[in-house]
Formats: structure tokens, sequence, C-alpha cells
């Protein structure tokens, strides 16, 4: 298995714009998680999903922020507007036993 | 509200010496506790994980037990690698009100196996 799959890897991009990270969790997985890691708070949990269900969303910061899983294969996080203050790497995760695999992460830059 | 401390932030340490990193959490009615590891500009890589009933787990060179009552956790590393540099992160999960099991992150400890 290749593992969970994030694009892009790397995204730049100014203030205002809407940004779409995308997420491939590994085959057979139930559960897919979206987490922010900055050097100030660390890692946060930001949603989790179950069977493609949003079950815990209270860490998505505010309205700007949204998620969805529209099918078991795919997932995605959408920020619109952008902000500076959202500049992070944000890591897609998925399990099925508890144990998290983790994508290597797309590193975004609000300028 | 579940709080996961890990001291220290970084440490270094001359190759082939056994290490102990320490982390600790502040409500033990935890789920399980895993400890990740992370190269710079990768994701996290699961390296072991407790659950609630067990005391200790273990992994080639690596061991890593579980203390509810205390609230800690240490990462047992023997042998010391260069390879082994990286940071290390312990998680402490909770069963969140939504029925979900909620994983807390240390800030992790930074590792550097001196050659």
């Amino acid at each position: 298995d290749a593992g969970v799959i994030q694009s892009p890897r790397h995204e730049v991009t100014e203030m205002g714009q809407e940004v779409t990270l995308r997420c491939k969790p590994i085959s057979g997985h139930n559960s897919l998680f979206w987490y922010r890691q900055t050097m100030m708070r660390g890692l946060e949990l930001l949603i989790y999903f179950n069977n493609n269900v949003p079950i815990d969303d209270s860490g998505m910061p505010e309205d700007r922020f949204s998620a969805k899983m529209p099918n078991a294969s795919f997932s995605t996080l959408k920020i619109q507007p952008s902000e500076p203050r959202d500049s992070a790497v944000y890591f897609c995760a998925s399990s099925f036993t508890g144990e998290l695999f983790f994508g290597e992460g797309s590193r975004l830059t609000v300028l | 509200k579940q709080e996961v401390t890990q001291i220290p932030a970084a440490l270094s340490v001359p190759e082939g010496e056994n290490l102990v990193l320490n982390c600790s959490f502040t409500d033990s009615a935890i789920y399980n506790l895993q400890w990740f590891r992370q190269d710079p500009g990768k994701g996290l890589t699961s390296l072991l994980l407790i659950q609630s009933s067990q005391r200790e787990q273990t992994s080639g060179r690596l061991n890593a037990s579980l203390d509810k009552s205390s609230g800690r956790s240490t990462l047992y590393i023997a042998a010391s690698q260069p390879g082994d540099s990286a940071t290390y992160l312990c998680a402490a999960g909770l069963i969140s009100n939504f029925g979900n099991e909620k994983l807390t992150f240390g800030t992790g400890t930074r590792l550097t196996i001196i050659p």
C-alpha cells in the first residue's frame, strides 16, 4: 500500500484566496483525521471522520474551514478565505485499529 | 482537558548509549498511549501503541512503558544509532464527548545521536 497520500505537498497563496488540501487514506481504513501542526501550538486535531461521516469537528478553528469526505478514498480540507495565521503543515491520517498512519503533510504558506 | 508534556524538548547523546524519553499526561482515564517519530519535513510514523490495560510494548530496540496512575510513559531506546535522530512525540488517547478516540499530542523531544 502506498500509505496516506496528500496533495499538494507545498502551497503558497495570498491572503483571501481559497485553498483546498486533498487526502487519500489507506484502503480499508474507516477513520480519517485532519491535523494541523505549528511551532506554537504543536499538533491539533481539526476534524475526524468515521465511515465517511464527520464525527468530531470541534477542532475546526472557524467557519472559514470546511472538510468533506465524499467517499472512503478521498477527503478535502478547504480554507476560504485564507489568512496568514493559517500558515502551517496540515496532516491527514487514517486508522482502522486505532493506530494512526500519517501522510507527509501539506505545507501551507499564506502571504 | 488533557495536557501532554514531554521533557526535555531536545536531547543529544553519543552513539551507542541507551536513553529514555519522558511523557506525562494529566488525565489518567486514557484509552491508549502512542509514541511517534517525526523526521524533518515528514509525517509522523507510529512506533508503539500501548493499550490502557497494558504496561509496556516492545519493538526491536524500542520499549515503551505506561503508568496510568502516575500519568507517565517512557520510551526507552537501546544502543542508540545516528539513524534514531528525529523528533519523538507521544500522544494520549481519550474517548471524546462524541464517542471517538481523540489523541492529544505532546510537543515532542528532538533527539540527536552524535556519531
